[in-house]
């Protein structure tokens, strides 16, 4: 399974957009890349989900270069409400499989 | 909207106890999950089940057990509480669909061993 690296923390402040970078150098070709948000107190939240390229929705956008080897979840015009940890899984295409979370990245956004 | 609950939000137990922590989802999921999650160390897999009766263990198993009878029901078992067992314990089901799983999060439990 492959590891993932991302920074411990981050600060931003309203409105801006923050960009959250993941490194997985030994990501396997039937990996992909899942993003998790979570709160104090409650459970981890999926966001955004990709193999290749740029996946977006209604809350985020996911860049995956071609390399595979790092991916950035992108959250445009951060609220205080974003304030929680960000967890960057990579996880095999199969059934049964197990995908690691890491310790994530705190953000913190500032008014 | 896909629903997955545990039995308690917070409780409260000696060591030496056994203690039972019990999920449900409704969604008809195949795969369930235990996790505990410590502060600075991320949330840390302790067994998975991707059927009925079928289990495997995560990275660290050592001290629990479970069980899934049903389909809906996974339930992780503290055979004898210690205190290093204290943390906050999360229940997940998923769905895997083309392109990838998600993962569906209970709000969690949150054990005190004295």
């Amino acid at each position: 399974l492959a590891k993932t690296t991302q920074p411990i923390s981050m600060d931003s402040y309203e409105g801006q957009e923050v960009n959250i970078t993941c490194s997985h150098n030994n990501i396997a070709t039937n990996d992909y890349i899942t993003w998790y948000q979570q709160f104090p107190s409650q459970g981890p939240r999926f966001i955004i989900q990709g193999y290749k390229t740029k996946v977006t929705n209604e809350v985020a956008s996911l860049f995956i270069p071609a390399d595979r080897k790092s991916s950035t979840l992108s959250l445009p015009r951060v609220s205080l409400s974003d304030t929680a940890v960000y967890y960057c899984l990579v996880g095999e295409d199969t059934g049964g499989f197990k995908t690691i979370f890491g310790a994530g990245t705190r953000l913190f956004v500032k008014a | 909207d896909v629903k997955v609950t545990q039995s308690s939000r917070y409780l409260v137990k000696r060591t030496g106890e056994k203690v039972f922590l019990e999920c449900v989802q409704d969604m008809d999921h195949e795969n369930m999950f235990w996790y505990r999650q410590d502060p600075g160390l991320g949330l840390r897999l302790i067994y998975f089940s991707y059927d009925v009766k079928m289990k495997e263990k995560g990275d660290i198993p050592e001290g629990y057990s479970v069980s899934r009878e049903k389909k809906e029901r996974f339930s992780l078992i503290l055979e004898s509480a210690s205190t290093n067992q204290t943390s906050m314990y999360l229940c997940a089901s998923s769905l895997y669909l083309e392109g990838g799983e998600t993962q569906y999060f209970g709000p969690g439990t949150r054990l005190l061993v004295l």
